[in-house]
């Protein structure tokens, strides 16, 4: 199926750390981004979106950033907790469209 | 209820078995959506609804697969002669969807059907 791609399938992080996800999609015509963050057993949940005509969006203890011209999406988790440890999705939405597209997904590790 | 419900949340079936699984989406919600996630794997989209039409199904995997929704409600996804590769968590999401008024695409997400073929 579609996805959108990521560079690390697992990430390990000291409690306390700062923690960087990362991503790339590929249709440059995607205006609408989103991180979900999906924990055992459960369905993903929203964390932070992003329209394209935004470099950077703060939220809670997380930032996401936006690369228009490599295409390449991040999120960054300040402060790192065990209760983050889960997958982290980024998704991209389509000029026009409603269709989601999922990248495979970031397994994040805080270790104690 | 509040959230997005999916029944059953478990179904193990024999291979050659129709299964049918069940998401009755967040009231209002007009956009509805499927999507199967293998073990370990990311989200594959299978397809989505606005109201009671289905724009885009190309994610369907095979025409043993079929979706419909009723009433701009409850949307049924029905795999007929199901295989071993069908074993997945079956996810439905709901969604207000983008509007020029600013309404975010979140998705809603179920907990899933995990479907286990023999």
């Amino acid at each position: 199926g579609e996805s959108v791609g990521l560079h690390l399938p697992t990430l390990s992080v000291q409690e306390g750390d700062n923690s960087i996800i990362n991503c790339a999609y590929s249709n440059s015509a995607s205006d609408y981004f989103i991180w979900y963050k999906q924990e055992s057993g459960k369905g993903p949940q929203f964390i932070i979106d992003i329209r394209s005509n935004m470099d950077k969006r703060q939220g809670q203890r997380v930032t996401v950033l936006l690369n228009k011209t490599v295409k390449h999406l991040s999120l960054q988790i300040a402060a790192t907790q065990p209760g983050d440890s889960a997958v982290y999705f980024c998704a991209e939405i389509y000029t026009g469209g409603f269709k989601t597209i999922f990248g495979a997904g970031t397994r994040l590790f805080v270790k104690a | 209820g509040a959230g997005v419900s999916q029944s059953p949340s478990n179904k193990v079936t024999e291979k050659g078995k129709d299964v049918e699984l069940r998401c009755d989406p967040i009231s209002g919600h007009t956009a509805l959506y499927w999507y199967r996630q293998s073990l370990g794997q990311g989200l594959e989209f299978l397809i989505y609804f606005q109201g009671n039409s289905a724009p885009d199904k190309s994610g369907l995997p095979s025409d043993r697969f079929s979706a419909e929704r009723t009433g701009g409600s409850v949307s049924t996804l029905t795999i007929q002669r199901t295989q071993q590769e069908d074993s997945a968590v079956y996810l439905c999401a709901s969604s207000l969807g983008l509007t020029s008024g600013g309404a975010t695409g979140e998705l809603f997400f179920g907990e899933g059907s995990r479907l286990t073929v023999l």
